[in-house]
């Protein structure tokens, strides 16, 4: 069955520190691979997705994310955070011409401190 | 700022009863998805509309249904609610094209007594 791990269930950063979330997923083949964040009181916002070409891809906010079919990882990374990064982060994965099914991480925390 | 709205924005319901949630989704998305966020995980698939057809199903019972209408708007109800439904309820809608974006609004806070 289709999975997502987020093996981080809280990170704290200080602001203007680098940043990575990881992501480990278990499907078949390669499924598309999407990082949502959802600030309190807010629906999901996408930051990036991968569905197939160059293996780092660029998202809002200043986000990337490297594929690597090896590891089965999608992880999120930043240079620098800002305080409004502060959030959840979720990892989504949905089979190949099936996007509207996401299926989610349980997602990170990210505290920032200044 | 999405394109999705949805409504109400909290919801107070005892168990055993039924309620209905309603989504908004932008003019020229014809497919929508809905998803339970419970508090502490991820969201999880409910089911996906398409042309105002079930096109996809998670693992939750018959007594979650939706509606999707013309005008680009959904419903999703639950009957004989359990304690286990309080959750946040999450819309979301895709356009038709390559890019087929999913686009979520806020949701619904249901809480069941």
């Amino acid at each position: 069955a289709q999975s997502v791990t987020q093996p981080d269930i809280h990170i704290t950063v200080s602001e203007g520190a680098s940043l990575e979330l990881r992501c480990n997923y278990s499907y078949g083949a390669t499924p598309y691979l999407f990082w949502y964040v959802q600030s309190p009181g807010q629906g999901l916002q996408l930051l990036l997705k991968y569905f197939s070409g160059d293996t780092l891809v660029q998202g809002i906010k200043g986000f990337e994310a490297e594929f690597k079919r090896s590891q089965s990882s999608f992880n999120l990374r930043k240079p620098s955070v800002h305080w409004s990064d502060a959030a959840e982060y979720f990892c989504a994965v949905a089979p190949s011409g099936g996007y509207n099914k996401l299926i989610f991480g349980a997602g990170t925390r990210l505290a920032v401190h200044p | 700022e999405t394109g999705v709205t949805q409504s109400p924005t909290h919801l107070i319901k005892t168990r055993g009863q039924q309620v209905t949630l309603r989504c908004s989704s932008q003019s020229g998305h014809n497919t929508v998805s809905w998803y339970q966020q419970a508090l502490g995980q991820g969201p999880q698939f409910i089911f996906q509309y398409y042309r105002e057809e079930e096109n996809g199903r998670g693992n939750f019972p018959p007594r979650f249904s939706g509606l999707q209408f013309p005008n680009y708007s959904s419903e999703l109800n639950v009957n004989a609610l359990e304690l286990d439904d309080s959750a946040l309820y999450l819309c979301a809608s895709t356009s038709a094209g390559p890019e087929n974006i999913q686009y979520f609004g806020a949701g619904t806070r249901l809480s069941v007594l």
